[in-house]
């Protein structure tokens, strides 16, 4: 089963924007986590957001969660070519589930 | 030590064939899991151990049977399978399952083909 939704499905943006990724999730969480995979290789975790948090940095990253809404951001600021990847978040069902979204394809050009 | 190693990288395989995929990690980790991700789609959730026994199976067919032979170890044997098993199967462990089960490290995955 998947739980989350993520928009925009694909994101395109010149080297040095800011490139924001949506997901909603349907359920109560523990937690909720970005990852990060490029093209045919493994997922790399980015960040954990509890539910009782509601903003979290890392670096380059910002996270905001919003139980309310169930739903949650991730903002890459100032991006890199690098940074071109897919980005999923997961959410963690408290059933020894991680469940993870859609993904958002994310293209930084040079 | 931070990595999870999967073999093979690839793998093809016919119908008939019996084949394994081996997944081995060493940061004591008690909980391990097998992923199958489908191109341009999320990885979806097949297996997790606990403790060396199986806690969840994703209603997964018969013709995956996994084992975790010891805390390091996580095997995915394979039998009978169809082409359309054919994706990317990835390995993940974390400290423990269950409640509040933080951070997955995953391995590079084994790219299956199934002809």
């Amino acid at each position: 089963s998947q739980q989350g939704e993520e928009d925009p499905q694909a994101l395109s943006i010149q080297e040095g924007e800011n490139a924001t990724m949506n997901c909603s999730y349907k359920t109560s969480i523990n937690n909720l986590q970005w990852y990060r995979q490029n093209s045919g290789r493994g997922l790399v975790h980015l960040i954990l957001i509890r539910s009782n948090e509601r903003e979290k940095h890392s670096g380059r990253l910002r996270v905001t969660l919003d139980t309310s809404k169930k739903s949650s951001s991730l903002l890459i600021t100032a991006s890199r070519a690098a940074d071109t990847a897919s980005y999923f978040c997961a959410t963690d069902e408290d059933t020894g589930k991680l469940i993870f979204g859609q993904g958002t394809t994310l293209q930084v050009k040079p | 030590d931070t990595e999870v190693t999967q073999t093979p990288k690839h793998l093809v395989m016919g119908m008939t064939n019996k084949k394994s995929l081996k997944c081995e990690q060493h940061m004591g980790h008690r909980a391990m899991y097998w992923y199958k991700q489908k191109a341009k789609k999320p990885p979806e959730l097949m297996f997790v151990y606990s403790y060396e026994k199986l806690s969840i199976n994703e209603s997964v067919p018969s013709r995956f049977s996994p084992e975790c032979p010891n805390s390091s170890l996580l095997n995915l044997h394979l039998h009978a399978l169809q082409p359309e098993d054919s994706a990317l199967y990835l390995c993940a462990s974390s400290q423990v399952a269950g409640t509040d089960t933080g951070e997955l490290f995953f391995g590079e995955g084994s790219r299956l083909t199934v002809l």
